[in-house]
């Protein structure tokens, strides 16, 4: 059963051209991750939701942006697509990260591919 | 600066083999976290280490963690070819999860 569901899994945009990835769970969730991670590198952490509380990491660029519209959806916008964006775009949910046994739960992840 | 290193970063074994990675981060959390990540996928959580002393194993795979000295390591027992994949270990301070900078792990027959 999916728990953390990511559309589309690949998506081939033009330089400049306004694209969109979504992720939905299943698993209500508290907090949604979205990571972007780029060919042999760590995961690098773009912002999270915790519920309705947006967090920011400081060096995300300004292009990209977040919307969490209810518990189970979250979405990735980017609003004009540079080459360097091309990677792999992970959401992930947590319970709550505080909590005792609490861990991250990833999607399949989104190829972007920017031409 | 906050820092989760991982060594070695790239690791080449023969099956049968023992090996161990480790994990080294600059500041305090008391829970750390393995991941497994085969190429061109997802990451699938392994374990979850809550305390000092905390160890766990699943199959040929065992995790331990020391947060005295910031360190966890992931033990490889007669390792097989199926645990070729890149394995990625992080922290949790301040409600966000840090990542290491991952070993890439091939199992030569």
């Amino acid at each position: 059963d999916a728990m953390v569901i990511q559309n589309p899994r690949y998506q081939v945009t033009q330089f400049g051209k306004p694209v969109t990835l979504s992720c939905s769970q299943t698993l209500n969730h508290n907090v949604m991750y979205w990571y972007q991670q780029k060919s042999s590198q760590a995961p690098k952490l773009l912002f999270h939701y915790y519920d309705k509380d947006f967090n920011n990491e400081a060096d995300t660029p300004d292009n990209f942006q977040s919307r969490r519209p209810n518990t189970s959806f979250c979405f990735l916008d980017i609003r004009s697509p540079g080459l360097g964006d091309a990677a792999m775009y992970l959401c992930a949910t947590s319970r709550d990260p505080g909590g005792y046994t609490d861990t991250q739960y990833f999607g399949p992840g989104t190829r972007l591919t920017v031409l | 600066e906050l820092k989760v290193e991982q060594n070695p970063l790239f690791l080449s074994m023969q099956e049968g083999k023992n090996y161990t990675i480790y994990c080294n981060y600059s500041t305090t959390s008391d829970r750390l976290y393995w991941y497994r990540q085969d190429p061109g996928k997802s990451l699938e959580s392994l374990f979850v280490l809550l305390s000092n002393g905390a160890v766990k194993q699943e199959g040929r795979l065992m995790a331990s963690l020391d947060t005295k000295a910031r360190l966890s390591t992931l033990h490889i027992t007669a390792a097989v070819h199926d645990l070729s994949a890149t394995y990625f270990c992080a922290i949790l301070t301040g409600n966000q999860f840090y990542f290491g900078t991952g070993t890439s792990l091939t199992v030569i027959p």
